[in-house]
């Protein structure tokens, strides 16, 4: 069965330093997401991308944060100088559709960013 | 903008019994989807059911299924025949275009 492929599973940074997290997601998939889980608290939506633009962001998704499909396969969540309170789960998703058109939103297993 | 609201943060079942998770929402749109996320303690996402506003029939998954009242807004999950396996976290989500908002969160726990 296809699945979304996160990696690493785990990151470690230290505050200030910049840190790309990478995600492959279904082959045939078009549309691809980014949200992120603090721990204890709810997922929330970061940003949506489709045909190598982003279709749309949440307030968290500041000038710090930027996604990039750099080679048709990979789909990358870059934070450019990380602050304590990016230390989050970060989820990779994709769908076929748009999940306003009832696109099934397919989820990695997530990446676990710790800043220190 | 659309928000999803989970009153129980934490729900226990006895195996093999059923278990009831309630979601409201709130929306201005005719047509959404909703969902069931659980999130297992390895903190995957996994769908669970969805629901497709404009569908009056209630979706149902094996031993999961939901009761829909699109006027209520409401979207509860019932789990029937509770199994050790089902303990997690469940997400209710609302569909927006491009984006799930999420709610709260209910942790089951299922007791042997």
């Amino acid at each position: 069965e296809p699945e979304v492929t996160q990696t690493p599973s785990h990151q470690v940074t230290q505050m200030g330093q910049e840190v790309i997290l990478r995600c492959v997601p279904i082959s045939n998939h078009l549309y691809f997401y980014w949200y992120r889980q603090i721990l204890g608290q709810k997922v929330e939506f970061l940003v949506s991308f489709y045909n190598n633009e982003i279709s749309e962001k949440s307030e968290i998704f500041d000038d710090q944060f930027s996604v990039e499909r750099p080679d048709g396969s990979n789909f990358t969540l870059k934070i450019r100088s990380t602050k304590l309170e990016d230390s989050a789960m970060y989820f990779c998703a994709s769908s076929l559709d748009r999940v306003g058109n009832g696109g099934w939103l397919f989820f990695g297993s997530g990446t676990q960013l710790s800043v220190l | 903008a659309q928000t999803v609201t989970q009153s129980q943060p934490e729900m226990s079942v006895q195996e093999a019994e059923t278990v009831t998770l309630s979601c409201t929402y709130d929306t201005s749109e005719n047509n959404y989807y909703l969902f069931w996320y659980k999130q297992p303690p390895s903190r995957q996402m996994i769908l669970v059911i969805r629901q497709e506003a404009y569908k009056q029939q209630n979706a149902t998954e094996n031993r999961f299924s939901v009761n829909f009242q699109k006027a209520a807004k409401s979207f509860s999950l019932k789990i029937s025949d509770s199994q050790l396996g089902d303990t997690a976290m469940y997400f209710c989500a609302f569909m927006n275009d491009y984006k799930l908002s999420f709610g709260a969160g209910t942790t089951v726990t299922v007791r042997a």
